[in-house]
């Protein structure tokens, strides 16, 4: 059992690039989300999903946009990566709003 | 507005003496709380969880809680400290949409742990 995960593990683009971050769990999961992991801030959340199809705005989903095409995966994309989405990027996924959220190993992305 | 405070960034302890690590949270229904463990390089691991009932939870390696609403505070603690426990620690509240659970976690800050020998 995998659980969440994330694909790449790590990655460099140039300010500028675009790029998407798989997310995959195979727990039948409802809800998944994409956090963002900055020294001395905590996780931040991005974007998430209630369900198949569907996408919500999190606390900071500027220049980020994602999409909710199969149950399972859940794709976060960056159309002009700026330096200031150099972050460490976590996925989770839940079984509902009202249980634990599982995480993924994360996805370390540098933009120059 | 929600929020979580994990007022220590760094905590060093050494081996074999207890631990506590502080968080509060600012919430205006029953919150649902979470300490999760983060080794370096690594993603994050659920230690423990309140949604409801007893106060006092126990989690995974040894860890405990204790949720007191009348601080609005939710302690971590671990009455022995192994060099296996040096980590970032984080605190989270999970939010709510009205009635409904929506999932979304607001984190603290983290406490680093340091373990010395």
């Amino acid at each position: 059992n995998a659980g969440v995960t994330q694909t790449p593990k790590f990655r460099v683009l140039k300010t500028g690039q675009s790029m998407t971050l798989l997310c995959a769990q195979d727990m039948n999961h409802e809800y998944m989300y994409w956090y963002r992991q900055d020294p001395g801030m905590g996780l931040r959340l991005i974007h998430y999903s209630v369900g198949e199809g569907t996408t919500a705005k999190g606390e900071v989903p500027d220049g980020y946009n994602v999409s909710r095409l199969k149950k399972q995966n859940f794709l976060l994309g960056l159309e002009s990566a700026a330096p200031s989405q150099t972050s460490v990027y976590f996925c989770a996924s839940s079984y509902t709003g009202g249980t634990e959220a599982f995480f993924g190993q994360g996805t370390r992305l540098t933009v120059v | 507005a929600q929020s979580v405070t994990q007022p220590d960034i760094h905590i060093t302890v050494s081996e074999g003496a207890s631990l506590e690590l502080r968080c509060n949270y600012s919430y205006g229904a029953t919150p649902y709380l979470f300490w999760y463990v983060q080794s370096p390089g690594q993603g994050l691991q659920l230690l423990l969880k309140y949604f409801s009932g007893d106060t006092l939870v126990q989690g995974i390696k040894g860890f405990e809680a204790e949720f007191k609403r009348s601080q609005s505070s939710f302690n971590l603690r671990k009455p022995s400290v192994h060099w296996s426990d040096a980590a970032e620690y984080f605190c989270a509240v999970a939010t709510k949409h009205g009635s409904s659970n929506t999932g979304k976690l607001i984190f603290g800050q983290g406490t680093t742990l340091q373990v010395k020998p």
